[in-house]
């Protein structure tokens, strides 16, 4: 498998508070990707970035910001979690534009 | 932005039967990949497919890019109970660097 971490891999928090997920990298590779995962949805894009520095927005980034100051890290931030964000997110790397995602192991997050 | 269909959303097959997702575009696509997802974990390429009329196997898996590349299928060849997961098509636009992922397919096969 790629090298690819998310942390935490489990997170409870409460409504309002701030939240922050981490992907890491050490492929080198271009693109990262945070997609949550919802019964029913499928994979649902919420920011991505093609270089460090350069994001973008996806579907569903409503409530959600994301940086990405080095190539082996994405953050991805809930400024102020809801219960509607409580899902399970997973990051993705892509070496070049249209090669196979790599996917990290996720992070269920729950807000209560 | 681009938009894929994918049916059906679940299905429940005897081990030994044969099993078909089919993933559908009203867009012409540059390529399309496919992915498996066991339960509990993440999704893992299975392979992508780019010319018109493309068939690709792996094992007991067939793969087919449309003629018109606006639609893909996964056919498996006499399910096992390995096979157990969600298979979602995924397509990637070259203009927004985006990859949007079908709703996936959970097949759930019975012993």
């Amino acid at each position: 498998d790629a090298g690819i971490t998310q942390s935490p891999r489990h997170k409870v928090t409460e409504t309002g508070t701030p939240v922050t997920l981490r992907c890491h990298q050490t492929e080198n590779h271009r693109y990262m990707y945070w997609y949550r995962q919802d019964p029913g949805h499928g994979l649902r894009l919420i920011h991505y970035s093609y270089g460090v520095k350069d994001t973008d927005k996806g579907e569903v980034s409503d409530g959600y910001s994301v940086s990405r100051s080095k190539t082996e890290d994405f953050l991805l931030t809930l400024e102020s979690a809801t219960s509607s964000q409580t899902s399970v997110y997973f990051c993705a790397i892509g070496r070049e534009g249209g090669e196979k995602l790599f996917f990290g192991s996720g992070t269920q997050l729950s807000v209560l | 932005g681009q938009q894929v269909m994918q049916i059906p959303q679940y299905q429940h097959v005897q081990e030994g039967e044969d099993f078909t997702t089919y993933c559908n575009s009203s867009t012409t696509l540059s390529n399309i990949q496919w992915y498996k997802q066991r339960p509990g974990g993440h999704p893992v390429f299975l392979i992508q497919l780019v010319k018109s009329g493309e068939v690709k196997k792996q094992k007991r898996l067939t793969f087919q890019f449309g003629e018109a590349k606006k639609n893909s299928s996964l056919h498996i060849t006499a399910t096992q109970t390995t096979d157990v997961g969600t298979y979602f098509c995924a397509v990637f636009d070259s203009g927004t660097y985006k990859y949007i992922f079908g709703t996936g397919t959970r097949l759930k096969v019975l012993a």
